[in-house]
């Protein structure tokens, strides 16, 4: 019940397209939803993350939607840049006092 | 400001071999981590400290102590290495255990 699964392994994706990466989580008492960004040879870095009292949250390029009822959540990257490329990992927590549980992680690649 | 600080960045040990991680963080964060990121694994907590003085174990704690003696200090200790202990190691701290967590750099160890 703690597990947050996380889709696809990898994606690769042409600049200028959309990329979506899936994540879906089984435990209800996880109120705590971030995404987070890494890049070869560096920590992982909080992109966005969102609250289920919304169903969606966007921060430039960046947006997070949220299913509550499916339990499911994704992040979708729109004009995706070379940039963009690392891997992306999704979290849950059940917000102050717990601790997160992480996705096995996306590896995304956009090529220019 | 320097954030979340590990070292060493690379560490080779042979089976058998003890060493420490160093982890300091420079935000005054009552709340320290650290995981280990394997493929296709994603981030395993290992030990987490909600304050100095506090410590606690995580997912995969076997293997690794860990104290905190003051509020920027967190390192992890593995006692008798393993091959199954090579991984890359994530220190990470947040201003309260839920909360948004700062990564550092990472240290990646080979145990032969």
């Amino acid at each position: 019940q703690q597990q947050v699964k996380q889709s696809p392994q990898s994606l690769i994706v042409q600049k200028g397209g959309i990329s979506i990466i899936n994540c879906a989580y089984e435990n209800t008492a996880f109120d705590y939803f971030p995404w987070y960004q890494q890049f070869p040879g560096k920590g992982p870095a909080l992109l966005i993350a969102i609250r289920p009292d919304v169903s969606e949250k966007k921060e430039g390029r960046f947006t997070i939607s949220f299913n509550k009822s499916a339990k499911q959540f994704s992040l979708h990257i729109m004009d995706s840049q070379p940039g963009d490329s690392a891997t992306y990992f999704c979290a849950a927590s059940g917000g102050y006092g717990q601790n997160f549980v992480f996705g096995p992680g996306t590896r995304l690649s956009v090529l220019p | 400001n320097a954030g979340v600080t590990q070292t060493p960045k690379f560490q080779v040990l042979k089976t058998g071999q003890s060493m420490t991680l160093q982890c300091a963080q420079d935000m005054n964060h009552e709340y320290m981590s650290w995981y280990r990121q394997d493929p296709g694994m994603g981030l395993r907590l290992i030990h987490y400290s909600v304050g100095a003085g506090i410590t606690d174990q995580g997912e995969v704690p076997n293997g690794y102590n860990v104290s905190r003696s003051t509020t920027e200090d967190f390192p992890l200790r593995l006692l008798s290495a393993a091959p199954s202990q090579t991984s890359v190691y994530f220190c990470a701290s947040s201003y309260t255990q839920g909360t948004e967590a700062f990564f550092g750099q990472g240290t990646r160890l080979t145990v032969v």
